[in-house]
């Protein structure tokens, strides 16, 4: 069936280590794909999108490319900050533009 | 600046009343959503609107209620039926064919 899987966390980083938080998609067709990240305590921020195959989001030094070729969404940073830590969510609208789908989460603890 | 209110930030209730979380936009959204999140887990859609007068029951819609009278607003009703209320709840809007914009949350706790 249609669905967003990110993987599991939480992740564990020193500060100024690479990260990635892999996302995959399940969907026909290519839908928009998007980042979001919550901080503690708050709701959900984008932080970056792409909503064809091939084209590059990026905002704050994350970037993520859209694979159609894997149906991917990877988020990487080339060097993580303590202020980096949070929950990331990958989702999209797959075949549905009436409601998003929701990865479940991947918590990032960056380490000073 | 456009955006997406949500009150109070923090809401205690006692066994078996019902509670209302308050949901406003200033942004001319059309669509708007309420997402339940419990510690550690992600976001569950619990109802959906897509123009006012109407709504769409989402993954967890039993023991919650909502109306949509009018654009800017989207209150949920977390009724007595509901037994395990106690959650993060997030309500969000969205454009046509954009992404979209989340309010700060309302953390309910039942006492």
């Amino acid at each position: 069936g249609n669905s967003v899987t990110q993987m599991e966390g939480p992740v564990t980083l020193s500060e100024e280590a690479f990260l990635t938080i892999n996302c995959t998609y399940t969907a026909t067709g290519y839908p928009s794909l998007f980042w979001y990240v919550q901080y503690p305590g708050e709701g959900l921020q984008l932080l970056l999108k792409a909503t064809k195959a091939d084209d590059k989001g990026s905002n704050k030094g994350f970037e993520a490319t859209y694979r159609k070729e894997t149906t991917s969404f990877h988020l990487e940073k080339g060097s993580v900050q303590v202020s980096d830590s949070a929950v990331y969510f990958c989702a999209s609208p797959l075949y549905n533009f009436n409601k998003f789908y929701f990865g479940s989460g991947t918590k990032l603890n960056v380490k000073p | 600046d456009g955006g997406i209110t949500q009150s109070p930030k923090y809401l205690f209730r006692k066994e078996g009343q019902n509670v209302t979380l308050s949901c406003e936009q200033n942004l001319n959204h059309d669509a708007m959503y309420w997402y339940r999140q419990d510690p550690g887990q992600g976001l569950r859609l619990i109802y959906y609107s897509q123009i006012v007068n109407d709504f769409q029951k989402g993954d967890i819609a039993e023991g919650y209620s909502v109306s949509r009278e009018k654009k800017e607003s989207f209150p949920l009703t977390v009724t007595s039926a509901q037994k395990n209320p106690t959650a993060f709840y997030l309500c969000a809007s969205k454009p046509g064919g954009g992404g979209y914009t989340f309010g700060s949350g309302t953390r309910l706790t039942v006492v």
